[in-house]
């Protein structure tokens, strides 16, 4: 069946660090992928996704790209700041409309 | 102008009671979703509904029934609470092949 595997955490680092948190994935056919963030004592929030191989999705400095090769959709940020601290999820969508998430990875960021 | 607005945001309750979660969503999607997230913050699909049609029901005890009496409202029903349905559960909607929109979560605590 599908599924992701994300970087397990917690993941610290300093303010102005750069970030990557892997993910891969499994599944049949040609999946959309997807991060969301969850801060503290919110409901997730799509940060980005991708729809194609070698799309890179994009938004409040974070980047990923479909690597359809590696089977691979890591997240980048180049510089964190300590309001980027929340769980982030890769998660995948397949052309029959199902989804499937990692299991999150925390990230904590100190000043 | 909440997207997918979820109530109670907090619900404490003996063991034993029935409890019932309401969802709504104002973004015209079609299709909604139940997710429980546990407190390792592992999220499992519980269920979906595509136009008030049940798509997706996942090993879920049958103390557990959704209803969807129209495409924007998906409720969800539990019969004898017990301990081990502690958690957060998240109501979220869609529509294509876009990401998810989440709730804000309702904490549900059984004592």
């Amino acid at each position: 069946g599908d599924s992701v595997t994300q970087m397990e955490g917690p993941v610290t680092l300093s303010e102005e660090a750069f970030l990557t948190i892997n993910c891969t994935y499994t599944a049949t056919g040609y999946p959309s992928l997807f991060w969301y963030v969850q801060y503290p004592g919110e409901g997730l929030q799509l940060l980005l996704k991708a729809t194609k191989a070698d799309d890179k999705g994009s938004n409040k400095g974070f980047e990923a790209t479909y690597r359809k090769e590696t089977t691979s959709f890591h997240l980048e940020k180049g510089s964190v700041q300590v309001s980027d601290s929340a769980v982030y999820f890769c998660a995948l969508r397949t052309n029959a409309g199902k989804s499937t998430f990692g299991d999150g990875t925390t990230l904590t960021v100190k000043p | 102008d909440t997207a997918v607005s979820q109530t109670p945001k907090y619900l404490v309750t003996q063991m034993g009671n029935d409890k019932s979660i309401k969802c709504e969503q104002n973004l015209g999607h079609d299709t909604m979703y139940w997710y429980k997230q546990d407190s390792k913050k592992f999220l499992k699909i519980m269920f979906s509904y595509n136009n008030k049609e049940l798509i997706i029901n996942e090993t879920v005890p049958n103390r557990f029934s959704p209803k969807s009496p129209d495409k924007a409202h998906l409720n969800l029903h539990i019969n004898s609470l017990e301990l081990g349905d502690s958690a957060v559960y998240f109501c979220a909607s869609s529509r294509g092949e876009e990401g998810y929109t989440f709730g804000s979560g309702t904490r549900l605590t059984v004592v």
